[in-house]
């Protein structure tokens, strides 16, 4: 079965550089969202899409900002990274609706140095 | 408040043994989720069980279940034979169903699992 899909899976960047995250949901999902680990923690909500428009949004600093496109993929764009911003970062997919299963993907791992 | 609870940091399991990892939550919403996803050292996010609110039976998947009390607010993750590669992170989450606003998860701590030889 498909899953869902993130690129790249790992990224190193400095401080004050940018970064774009990609999701590619599990076909029929038209729901996105996004999610950050932090070292040791557990997964902090950050933004949410459902049919391409912001459904939700979390803790998810000003600096970041997020779409999802007509495909249905979603990019996270991350401007003035920070060192705290070293993360797992998560895209998970579902369909619409209170019973169904977000499914994650394998996660981007950040390092900002 | 913390709407997930899981107190157990770490357990240590035999291999082949049943185990339960407790997860206690907090909601006033009459309708909601509670999820269970395991997260090995590979670092991905992998699903296990879910069990609604409203649902009659506890919900079973495999060598999972889910003892799910609601009246005591619990959502138990129930690991049967547990094997080797059971060794991971376990994080409860639940998901709040309000009426055309968010669904976006909110998860516990997690805890530890350590299954031994």
């Amino acid at each position: 079965a498909a899953g869902v899909i993130q690129s790249p899976r790992h990224l190193i960047k400095e401080k004050r550089e940018t970064a774009t995250l990609k999701c590619y949901p599990i076909p029929r999902h038209d729901t996105v969202y996004w999610y950050q680990q932090g070292p040791g923690q557990d997964p902090q909500f950050l933004i949410s899409f459902y049919e391409k428009m912001q459904s939700d949004k979390g803790s998810i600093p000003d600096r970041f900002s997020a779409q999802q496109f007509s495909d249905y993929h979603s990019e996270l764009n991350m401007s003035s990274l920070e060192l705290g911003d070293s993360a797992l970062y998560f895209c998970a997919s579902s369909r619409e609706g209170r019973r169904e299963t977000q499914y994650f993907g394998p996660g981007t791992r950040l390092l900002v140095l | 408040a913390q709407k997930i609870t899981q107190t157990q940091p770490g357990m240590f399991v035999q291999e082949k043994e049943a185990v339960t990892l407790d997860c206690t939550y907090d909601t006033s919403d009459p309708s909601y989720g509670l999820f269970w996803y395991k997260q090995p050292s590979s670092g991905e996010m992998i699903f296990l069980i879910y069990q609604g609110s409203y649902d009659q039976q506890n919900a079973t998947e495999g060598r999972y279940s889910l003892n799910f009390q609601k009246a005591r607010k619990s959502a138990n993750l129930v690991i049967s034979a547990s094997q080797l590669g059971d060794s991971a992170m376990y994080f409860c989450a639940m998901r709040e169903g309000r009426q055309g606003g968010s669904e976006k998860l909110v998860f516990g701590k997690g805890m530890k699992l350590t299954v031994n030889p």
